[in-house]
């Protein structure tokens, strides 16, 4: 019940395309979905974040889109360009377990956009 | 501007030895993250502190790794004996944990190789 599931596992995606990453979770209690980012050779990197109050969150090219009642949550990147190329994990996490909690991470998807 | 930093970079060791991780959280960060990335099992949450006190350690296998918070600028994860399998990229995180959601800064990662 804690599992992020994540797909699909690779993405080629034409340059100026749209890049789509799907995740789903089982644990009611995820209150926060954050998006990472990783390039090769680094850490990954906060990209986006929503809460379940809202469907939609965008910024600049990056969206998720969020649906509660199926427990699935997706990024889209819109104009994919060449430097998106880079591995996206999904994650999510129960913000208000008064226990502690922290982030459960998806498997991740390598994404190349070629030009 | 303020990173986390990690150490070594990359560590090459014999089956039975030793390992010592280190990790330098961001200064004035309270919640440090050990993580472990494979290409099959991708992003492993280890163990994670708040506060130097550890919330969480269940994904470590107790009988080999070990984790400490021996002062608030200091995050060590030791691997005794270290076996193959352990090979990985190790990645430390930290955050400020107050209320609501927050980011997790992660280092470079130490690329771990045992023979």
């Amino acid at each position: 019940q804690q599992q992020v599931k994540q797909s699909p596992q690779s993405l080629i995606v034409q340059k100026g395309g749209i890049s789509i990453i799907n995740c789903a979770y089982e644990n009611t209690a995820f209150d926060y979905f954050p998006w990472y980012q990783q390039f090769p050779g680094k850490g990954p990197a906060l990209l986006i974040a929503i809460r379940p109050d809202v469907s939609e969150k965008k910024e600049g090219r990056f969206t998720i889109s969020f649906n509660k009642s199926a427990k699935q949550f997706s990024l889209h990147i819109m104009d994919s360009q060449p430097g998106d190329s880079a591995t996206y994990f999904c994650a999510a996490e129960a913000l208000d377990n008064q226990a502690g909690t922290a982030l459960i991470f998806g498997k991740g998807t390598t994404l190349s956009v070629s030009s | 501007d303020a990173r986390v930093t990690q150490t070594p970079r990359h560590k090459v060791t014999e089956m039975g030895q030793e390992v010592t991780m280190r990790c330098q959280p961001i200064l004035g960060h309270n919640t440090v993250f050990w993580y472990r990335q494979t290409m099959m099992q991708g992003l492993e949450l280890l163990a994670y502190f708040r506060n130097r006190a550890p919330l969480d350690d269940s994904g470590m296998p107790k009988d080999r790794f070990s984790a400490e918070m021996p002062d608030a600028t200091l995050a060590t994860l030791k691997i005794q004996p270290s076996e193959p399998r352990d090979s990985a990229v190790y990645f430390c995180a930290s955050g400020l944990a107050s209320a609501g959601p927050y980011e997790q800064y992660f280092g470079p990662g130490t690329r771990l190789t045992v023979t």
